[in-house]
């Protein structure tokens, strides 16, 4: 069955960066994609961003164009984000979601939160 | 950027009632939209795909419709475990915008 699963909780400080971790199992990772969504405490879900594990290309929300990085490591199957510049309103449960080319997003890892503070 | 607003922000409903969420966007998406239910403490969980398909497993109270840039998410018998926050969501090119949620209570 398919399963994407994230590594664990993060503390950070202002100004760092986080790298987060996603494992995908289940399915042939190089033919789908990866998409980014986070979520503030309280608040809705924000789309960060979106990976090709087949080639490698990226789309990046405009919010977060400056500040993050998607990669792919198709012999582990796994996809990253990686947040720089850390703010306290970063944090958030951070979640990894399959994304087939054109069709629905459909599988969610279990999210990951970060925490930033001083 | 295409926009997507969803209508009420909260409502409060009755078991039993029949229940209307409001998706728009700011352009036309086809039928590319999906609703998501969150629970509590939950992940996101897929309802609805393609505007009005099913996806499998969720019951069949809820359902889906529209095209072009106004869609719906209805329940059509509210029951207690449908508190949640629904999120419609545009998934034909990036960005992949969420609407704000709609929060249900009963």
């Amino acid at each position: 069955q398919v399963q994407l699963v994230q590594s664990g909780a993060e503390v950070k400080k202002p100004g760092a960066s986080v790298k987060v971790s996603c494992k995908a199992s289940g399915y042939t990772f190089a033919s789908y994609g990866i998409s980014w969504v986070r979520q503030a405490p309280g608040q809705g879900l924000e789309w960060m961003g979106w990976i090709s594990a087949n080639n490698g290309n990226t789309h990046y929300a405009q919010n977060f164009q400056d500040r993050v990085t998607l990669t792919t490591d198709t012999s582990t199957s796994t996809a990253y984000i990686d947040l720089r510049s850390l703010r306290s309103d970063d944090t958030a449960v951070y979640y990894c979601v399959r994304k087939p080319m054109a069709k629905v997003p459909d599988y969610w890892g279990q999210g990951t939160l970060v925490t930033v503070s001083s | 950027d295409i926009q997507m607003t969803q209508s009420p922000s909260s409502l409060s409903a009755s078991v039993g009632d029949r229940v209307t969420i409001t998706c728009r966007s700011s352009q036309v998406i086809s039928n590319y939209l999906a609703w998501y239910q969150q629970k509590p403490g939950k992940v996101p969980q897929l309802l609805i795909y393609a505007a009005s398909t099913l996806q499998s497993g969720v019951p069949s109270r809820f359902s889906g419709s529209g095209s072009g840039t106004d869609f719906t998410l209805t329940i059509s018998s509210l029951q207690p475990e449908d508190v949640a926050t629904y999120y419609c969501q545009k998934y034909d090119n990036a960005p992949l915008t969420f609407g704000g949620g709609t929060k249900v209570e009963i």
